[in-house]
């Protein structure tokens, strides 16, 4: 069975501070996806990226970066430069590529408080 | 485009009472659907999941049920809330045989007492 790790329950930054989101993961499979998702005050689940177990790439779309690292079962997840505007939960979440019910499994979540 | 509808948005209901929430999604076809449930605080619970018409799989016992009467609709019930049954539920779909991201309606956040 899968599962996803998001130890940091709570982190408060000052704006302007970058902060970065861990999430570890595991799974006995070779081929897996994995997701960011941000939960604002509102509670619906924005999507923000998604990641497949073959491609390490980083990738960074604009003040956000992610850092994808097999070899330790990795997917982090920075803000750089951190707004209010960002302060919210953040779900890691993974899912299997094999057929079957392909839910996603999430972490616990990270919430995030940007104070001004 | 796709779109998922969840209601009621917030729902406060007495212990004992029966439960009904409803998710449809348009624009999709043969979608898998599911039902996540998020304790205050916490991360989200995957409850029910379905790949078709009838056919539903629960993840954990529980004092809930789901029914998917039609291919883009899918209900979530209970004949007799609890306390521990409050929390925030989300209906989700995912593309049937493909992998993206799962798309989420706006939630419903039931408050038991």
């Amino acid at each position: 069975a899968q599962k996803v790790t998001q130890a940091q329950t709570e982190i408060s930054v000052v704006e302007k501070e970058d902060v970065t989101l861990d999430c570890v993961y595991e799974t006995r499979d070779t081929t897996y996806y994995l997701f960011w998702y941000k939960q604002p005050p509102s509670g619906e689940l924005v999507f923000l990226i998604r990641r497949n177990s073959f491609d390490e790439q980083n990738e960074i779309s604009g003040r956000y970066s992610w850092n994808f690292q097999k070899s330790t079962s990795s997917f982090n997840f920075t803000i750089t430069a951190s707004q209010v505007v960002d302060s919210a939960v953040y779900f890691c979440a993974l899912t299997l590529s094999s057929a079957g019910r392909r839910a996603l499994t999430f972490g616990s979540g990270t919430r995030l408080q940007v104070q001004p | 485009s796709q779109t998922i509808h969840q209601w009621p948005a917030t729902l406060v209901q007495p212990v004992g009472s029966p439960l009904s929430l409803e998710c449809t999604v348009e624009g999709t076809s043969n979608p898998n659907l599911y039902w996540y449930r998020q304790a205050a605080g916490r991360g989200l619970q995957l409850l029910f999941y379905s790949v078709g018409i009838g056919q539903i799989s629960s993840e954990v016992p529980q004092n809930l049920s789901a029914s998917r009467p039609q291919d883009r609709q899918f209900i979530l019930s209970s004949k007799k809330l609890l306390l521990s049954d409050s929390g925030f539920y989300l209906c989700a779909w995912r593309p049937r045989g493909r992998n993206t991201e799962a798309f989420f309606g706006q939630g419903t956040r039931l408050t038991v007492v």
